[in-house]
């Protein structure tokens, strides 16, 4: 089992329609998570962090389930500009490396 | 610019040339991190330094890869006898301390073997 799995898409939504991405880990000891966002041939830019509460950054919602092992992130009211690979990022605590997911593919569309 | 500089943007090298690619961190960041990135792939760790120290290169094909992070200048990644298959997007990535909790990119390296 990958230590960080996600559906690599892509998720073809209509521009204003909300849509959800999973990301699951393997390592129950992992203790640090994020979303960054990669454009096309571009480097990646930390979206937001995942906290254990949830947490909200404007129309984007983050959650973590520890017991499922699994974080998630929600994007409402799309924008074309949304469109990008989303990519789940997972640190085990102690550890100094971050692991990367593969990313998934959205694509909003007029 | 304060942020993670990469260079060059694009290297072209044929098979069994040398390849280096440089990355200067963030100002006051003395963490760095070496990711590849191969076509619809997701970015695979390669080697973490710190100033003068190699912390973690478990991520880094053991022959023709090395890389440095000098007390003074840039990161160096360095390939060997390149081969086709190293054909990929190299991204630096820089972090300010041991917490890390958060990468800053560069815009990477395209290296294509011919």
């Amino acid at each position: 089992r990958k230590e960080v799995e996600q559906d690599p898409g892509p998720f073809n939504v209509p521009e204003g329609a909300t849509v959800a991405f999973n990301c699951t880990y393997s390592n129950s000891a992992s203790q640090s998570f994020f979303w960054y966002r990669q454009d096309c041939r571009k480097e990646p830019k930390l979206l937001m962090s995942v906290y254990s509460s949830g947490n909200e950054d404007g129309r984007f919602t983050a959650q973590l389930n520890r017991a499922s092992q699994y974080i998630s992130l929600l994007i409402r009211d799309s924008k074309l500009s949304d469109s990008a690979t989303y990519l789940c990022v997972v640190k085990i605590g102690g550890s100094y490396i971050p692991t990367f997911g593969r990313g998934t593919s959205l694509i909003v569309h007029p | 610019n304060a942020g993670v500089m990469q260079n060059p943007r694009h290297l072209v090298r044929r098979r069994g040339q040398e390849a280096r690619l440089r990355c200067s961190p963030m100002k006051g960041h003395s963490h760095v991190y070496w990711y590849r990135q191969l076509p619809e792939e997701g970015l695979k760790f390669m080697v973490y330094l710190q100033k003068e120290n190699i912390i973690d290169e478990s991520g880094m094909p053991k022959e023709r890869f090395s890389a440095e992070f000098p007390k003074e200048g840039p990161s160096i990644l360095r390939i060997q006898q390149v081969v086709r298959g190293d054909s990929a997007a190299y991204f630096c990535a820089s972090a300010p301390g041991t917490t890390n909790e958060k990468l800053f990119f560069g815009s990477g390296t395209q290296l294509s073997v011919l």
